[in-house]
């Protein structure tokens, strides 16, 4: 199972906001609405950002949101700021009853 | 809160053994599908293996497949990862995570493990 595809590095400034795309198959996000987004601060545990595609655990800001076309799906921050400063990935179930993970996008705030 | 430690690793030569453990608490653990996720040094995510909350269905990544066995003990709140003919390319830390709905939450703080002679 080949990972999915992440831009290695996104930017940008403050209050700005930026999206992340993660590029799969039709083996796995093109098959399944089961799509989830981790931040994962240096040297901490990932956390969960985003899970079924779109929807939000209580307690992440509503500055998150995220959706998903045909085998790719995307995560959007908005209102950046500082603390958002982190490495994000993407996973989805596959039909092999495994899951897969995305190679993480390092996000800088300028 | 829910908690999950792991414990168990350390270093270890090429072709060795090890075994990890995954202490669950503040959750029912026997009501829970249970994974493992690792991450090589400066790399990404990878997933591993995960179990059915019964313990009978297992699945894993085809890189570990047949070296890695995944269990539980529903009866101590314990997930393990049985590890053996351990590779170079098996560093990485490993992460316990709970399965909820089909995605990874919450994650524990990760245990080490080297694989190097």
């Amino acid at each position: 199972q080949s990972a999915l595809t992440q831009p290695a590095s996104v930017s940008g400034s403050p209050g700005q906001s930026i999206t992340i795309s993660c590029t799969g198959t039709s083996s796995d996000i093109g098959s399944y609405n089961l799509v989830s987004w981790y931040q994962q601060h240096p040297g901490k545990a990932p956390k969960l950002i985003i899970y079924e595609v779109s929807n939000r655990p209580s307690g992440v800001s509503n500055r998150f949101s995220a959706s998903k076309s045909g085998s790719t799906a995307s995560l959007t921050i908005s209102g950046l700021q500082a603390e958002d400063e982190a490495d994000y990935y993407c996973t989805s179930y596959t039909n092999s009853i495994t899951f897969v993970f995305g190679g993480g996008t390092r996000l800088t705030v300028l | 809160e829910v908690l999950l430690v792991e414990s168990g690793g350390g270093l270890v030569q090429p072709g060795g053994s090890l075994r990890l453990s995954c202490a669950a608490s503040g959750f029912t653990f026997s009501d829970y599908w249970m994974h493992w996720v690792r991450q090589a040094p400066g790399k990404g995510l990878v997933w591993v293996s995960r179990i059915k909350y019964d313990g009978t269905i297992t699945a894993y990544a085809d890189s570990v497949k047949g070296r890695l066995t995944i269990s539980r003990d529903n009866a101590k709140n314990t997930l393990y990862l049985q590890m053996n003919s351990l590779r170079v390319e098996d560093t990485a830390v490993y992460y316990c995570v709970r399965d909820w709905k089909t995605a990874f939450d919450p994650w524990g703080q990760g245990t080490p493990v080297t694989v190097s002679s």
